[in-house]
């Protein structure tokens, strides 16, 4: 089983360069969002979707971008890419039913290291 | 002041410790409390939850809530060198139709054979 896949794995830019993480998930989760891991910070949420055509912003929404066209997809643009965008990147996906027992298990990608020189 | 606070180690002990991993929270209206797993250059993995107040167990694993005092733990019995990982604990509560996630910064464990 796939389960959630971010590409690519690794990524070095310069400062001013747009690049693209890529994500996508075949568990049929309406929720995805991502996430960047920096030491002493955890994890920060950066943007997130409900559902195809739906986004909002997280807690660190600045230089960045997403769209959600499709259920499966969901990729994050940054802009123009500064050296404090140098993170570890997540995304994450899990059922949006706020049902009994839904506890809002997050499933992760395996994480997108981006440099930014 | 955050949401939820969690002492971010590291934390070393000798293989067969018992550790003790904590969490506080501020917010009243969480309803799930989770610990995740991740191990190095992995992504966090759910290793288990409580719902509201009290314990649970899970083989070597306990997960233990106390709501008055907004206070979680996890504790680890006869502790192995593959428990060794970063360790976060994690709060939901519903929010418009889905589960709003926070997690703490994360504790790093290493279990010294």
């Amino acid at each position: 089983n796939a389960g959630v896949t971010q590409t690519p794995k690794f990524q070095v830019l310069k400062t001013g360069q747009s690049m693209t993480l890529q994500c996508a998930q075949d568990m049929n989760h309406e929720y995805m969002s991502w996430y960047r891991q920096d030491p002493g910070m955890g994890l920060r949420l950066i943007h997130y979707s409900v559902g195809a055509g739906i986004t909002d912003q997280g807690e660190v929404p600045n230089g960045y971008n997403v769209s959600r066209s499709t259920t499966e997809d969901f990729p994050l643009r940054l802009l123009s890419a500064a050296p404090s965008q140098t993170s570890v990147y997540f995304c994450a996906s899990s059922f949006t039913s706020g049902g009994a027992g839904n506890t809002g298990e997050l499933f992760f990608g395996e994480g997108s290291r981006l440099t930014v020189l | 002041q955050k949401e939820v606070e969690q002492d971010p180690g590291p934390l070393s002990v000798p293989e067969g410790a018992i550790v003790s991993l904590n969490c506080t929270y501020s917010n009243s209206a969480f309803q799930y409390f989770m610990w995740y797993r991740q191990y190095s250059r992995k992504g966090p993995e759910l290793l288990m939850y409580t719902y509201s107040s009290g314990n649970k167990e899970d083989g070597r694993f306990t997960a233990q809530v106390d709501k008055s005092s907004k206070y979680i733990s996890l504790f680890i019995r006869d502790s192995q060198p593959s428990d060794s990982a970063t360790y976060l604990c994690a709060m939901s509560f519903n929010s418009g139709g889905y589960q709003k996630v926070t997690f703490g910064t994360g504790t790093k464990l290493q279990v010294i054979p």
